[in-house]
C-alpha cells in the first residue's frame, strides 16, 4: 500500500520568498510516480509537477521545482519568488507509472499556503 | 482545450434521498477518475474506469454508491440513499498523458442535511 505525508497543515511565506512544502512517501514498488496538485479555493485541482521515480534529474516546471530523494523517500516541492495567487492547498500525490493506462493516485492531507503581501 | 465538466456544482439534500453527478472529461482522454474529498482532507479515489470497463473500484462502497461510463465517454456517479458522512466534494478527473497527468474538474459539493 502507498501512503503520503504531508506534516505541514499550513505555512506562511512573505511574497517574492522561495517557499518549500514538505512531503514524504511509503511505498513497496520499485517503480512509482510523484505528482504535486494545487487546489485554489475554487476547489479545482490543477496539476504542477511529476516526477518519476527513475528520473534522475529533479523536475522543474516555470517557478515549481520537486527536490527528490528517493533514499529518504521525499519529493519537496519548492515555489519560487512566491505570488500572492499562490495561496492555496497544495497536495503531494503518488501512483505506479503505466503509460497504458491511468492509475489511482494517494494523495497527501495537504498543506494550505498563505502568501503575505 | 475545454477541460473537464462536472455538474451540477452544488446540491443539497436530505438523508436517505438519492442524488446524481455527472461528468464529461476531456476529449480522447480514455481514462476517468471519481474522487471523494471530505473537507480538510485529500482526495480519495472511489472508482476509475478505462473507455467505459471499471479498473478499479475497491473503495467505492459499492451498497450506495454506483457508477458507469457509458460510451466510454460521459460518466454518472450516484448515491442512494445518501448518509450524513457523504457530504464532501466530489471530484471527477480525465488522463491521456504519458505522465498519466490527471486533470480534474471543478467538482461537486455536496451537503447531506
Amino acid at each position: 500500500a502507498q501512503k503520503i505525508t504531508q506534516t505541514q497543515p499550513g505555512m506562511f511565506v512573505q511574497e517574492k520568498e522561495a517557499v518549500t512544502l514538505d512531503c514524504t512517501y511509503d511505498t513497496s514498488d520499485q517503480s512509482y510516480g510523484l505528482f504535486w496538485y494545487k487546489q485554489p479555493s475554487s476547489g479545482e485541482m490543477i496539476f504542477l509537477i511529476y516526477q518519476g521515480s527513475y528520473d534522475e534529474q529533479n523536475a522543474t516546471e516555470g517557478r515549481y521545482s520537486l527536490n527528490f530523494q528517493k533514499a529518504r523517500k521525499s519529493a519537496n516541492l519548492v515555489i519560487s519568488a512566491s505570488q500572492l495567487g499562490d495561496s492555496a492547498m497544495y497536495f503531494c500525490a503518488m501512483s505506479p507509472p503505466d503509460e497504458n493506462a491511468g492509475n489511482m493516485l494517494t494523495f497527501g492531507g495537504g498543506t494550505r499556503l498563505m502568501v503575505k503581501p | 482545450e475545454a477541460g473537464v465538466a462536472q455538474s451540477p456544482r452544488y446540491k443539497i439534500i436530505e438523508k436517505r434521498q438519492s442524488v446524481a453527478f455527472w461528468c464529461n472529461p476531456i476529449s480522447g482522454h480514455a481514462t476517468l477518475y471519481w474522487y471523494q474529498q471530505i473537507l480538510g482532507q485529500g482526495p480519495k479515489l472511489l472508482i476509475q474506469f478505462q473507455n467505459n470497463g471499471v479498473v478499479d473500484d475497491s473503495q467505492l462502497p459499492k451498497d450506495r454508491f454506483s457508477a458507469e461510463r457509458l460510451k466510454g465517454v460521459d460518466s454518472t456517479l450516484k448515491i442512494q440513499p445518501a448518509k450524513l458522512e457523504d457530504s464532501a466534494v466530489y471530484l471527477c478527473a480525465s488522463s491521456f498523458g504519458r505522465h498519466n497527468e490527471q486533470f480534474f474538474g471543478p467538482g461537486t459539493r455536496l451537503t447531506v442535511l
